[in-house]
């Protein structure tokens, strides 16, 4: 079955301990991001990857970081945690960047107390 | 911010009658897409339209886009209880995308 897969799902943790979220897409997609997402915020892009070895910022990228070493994984780093970055976050990709259709990840609800 | 906006924040309305939401933007796009969100759950794609086309249906759905307008409207016809979500536009520039706040429909049975 053609997805994205994310992990943890849920996580609590504490301010400042390093975490990393995983997303996993089995579709053979270049294009490959990630989200957060905020009551009354909508969605905000916090990364994107255009292919392997290709990241970009995207509107939120403060305190995040991102890898994309092979095509399939795409993990978001938070190096250290803030309250602010409580948040649901998702995973997304497409073949391409232009003209295509996003897949998203079912979410990673995570509070940093 | 180059999000977008959409409008109403929510809507409800009676199993049966159509929904119209509206969706607004402040620069130059690639495409325009709609995406619809149960509660909680990933996006989910529903249509996506083309910076030189003007309208585009999809079963019930009929998207239009005004550029000059900045614009577009998402119209899901005869609507189902089961048509109960968020639905955002996003636009897409460049290789970025840019949200909406999205509108909650509410379909009564």
């Amino acid at each position: 079955e053609a997805q994205v897969t994310q992990n943890p799902r849920y996580l609590i943790t504490v301010t400042g301990k390093k975490l990393t979220v995983t997303c996993s897409q089995n579709m053979n997609h270049e294009y490959m991001s990630w989200y957060r997402q905020d009551p009354g915020l909508g969605l905000r892009q916090i990364y994107y990857s255009m292919n392997v070895e290709v990241t970009d910022k995207g509107d939120v990228p403060e305190g995040y970081k991102v890898s994309r070493k092979e095509k399939r994984n795409f993990p978001l780093i938070l190096e250290s945690p803030s309250p602010n970055q409580t948040s649901l976050y998702f995973c997304a990709s497409s073949l391409r960047a232009l003209y295509n259709e996003q897949f998203f990840g079912p979410g990673t609800r995570l509070t940093v107390l | 911010s180059q999000q977008g906006e959409e409008d109403p924040q929510a809507l409800s309305i009676q199993e049966g009658e159509n929904a119209t939401m509206n969706c607004s933007y402040k620069t130059s796009i690639n495409n325009l897409q709609w995406y619809r969100q149960n509660s909680g759950r990933g996006l989910v794609h529903l249509i996506l339209i083309r910076s030189n086309e003007r309208e585009k249906h999809s079963g019930r759905l009929r998207v239009t886009l005004d550029t000059s307008k900045k614009s577009s409207s998402l119209l899901i016809t005869a609507s189902r209880a089961a048509d109960t979500a968020s639905y955002f536009c996003a636009t897409h520039r460049g290789n970025q995308f840019y949200f909406g706040t999205g509108t909650s429909l509410t379909v009564i049975p």
